[in-house]
């Protein structure tokens, strides 16, 4: 079935530090690619996506690209910031399936300054 | 525009007691999902609606889990009677009818504690 599998945290960097968050997905057919925050306390939002294979979204500095050769959607920043500590989760959704999100399991992120 | 409201946001509870919890999803969003977050994991989907008919509901353990949407807007989880393993922030979500959009966008959560 399809499923997403992301790199095991917890994730501590130093600010400035560059950021990257390893996620793969397993899924028939081209589904689309998203890059969820869950800040403490708070629900999940949308940071980014992407629809179609060699998309890129980008989004307060943060980026990934969708690349189907490698059933790959990794995220990177290139200056992490303090406030950029949160809960990072990769999701796959195909309109075949009523768009339904299968979450990797979460990447923790601190920043220390 | 208003976000997904839900509430309570948190609920503690002894196993084999009830409990619901409530969502409100975005204006003339049709589409609305239920999740569970599991501590240290990510969301499961539990059930999903377009407007007051159920769409998916695979993975809802159905002896003890309910869920409805009786006018396609507002919907109400409930968990009767809870167990320990229940303990989860349930995440309410909603998504526009639309082709051109998949993205979800998410309630701030209900953590529920059974004990």
């Amino acid at each position: 079935g399809d499923s997403v599998t992301q790199m095991e945290g917890p994730v501590t960097l130093s600010e400035e530090a560059f950021l990257t968050i390893n996620c793969t997905y397993t899924a028939t057919g081209y589904p689309s690619l998203f890059w969820y925050v869950q800040y403490p306390g708070e629900g999940l939002q949308l940071l980014l996506k992407a629809t179609k294979a060699d998309d890129k979204g980008s989004n307060k500095g943060f980026e990934a690209t969708y690349r189907k050769e490698t059933t790959s959607f990794h995220l990177e920043k290139g200056s992490v910031q303090v406030s950029d500590s949160a809960v990072y989760f990769c999701a796959l959704s195909k309109k075949n399936t009523g768009n339904q999100f299968y979450f990797g399991t979460g990447t923790s992120l601190t920043v220390i300054p | 525009e208003a976000g997904v409201a839900q509430s309570p946001r948190y609920k503690i509870i002894e196993k084999r007691q009830s409990v619901a919890f409530w969502c409100n999803p975005i204006s003339g969003h049709a589409t609305l999902y239920w999740y569970q977050q599991i501590l240290g994991q990510g969301p499961k989907l539990l059930i999903q609606f377009q407007n007051n008919g159920v769409v998916d509901d695979s993975q809802l353990p159905k002896d003890r889990f309910s869920a409805e949407r009786l006018k396609g807007v507002d919907s109400t989880l409930k968990i009767q009677p809870a167990k320990l393993e229940d303990s989860a922030v349930y995440l309410c979500a909603s998504r526009r009818n639309d082709l051109s959009t998949d993205t979800q966008y998410f309630g701030p959560g209900t953590r529920l504690t059974v004990l």
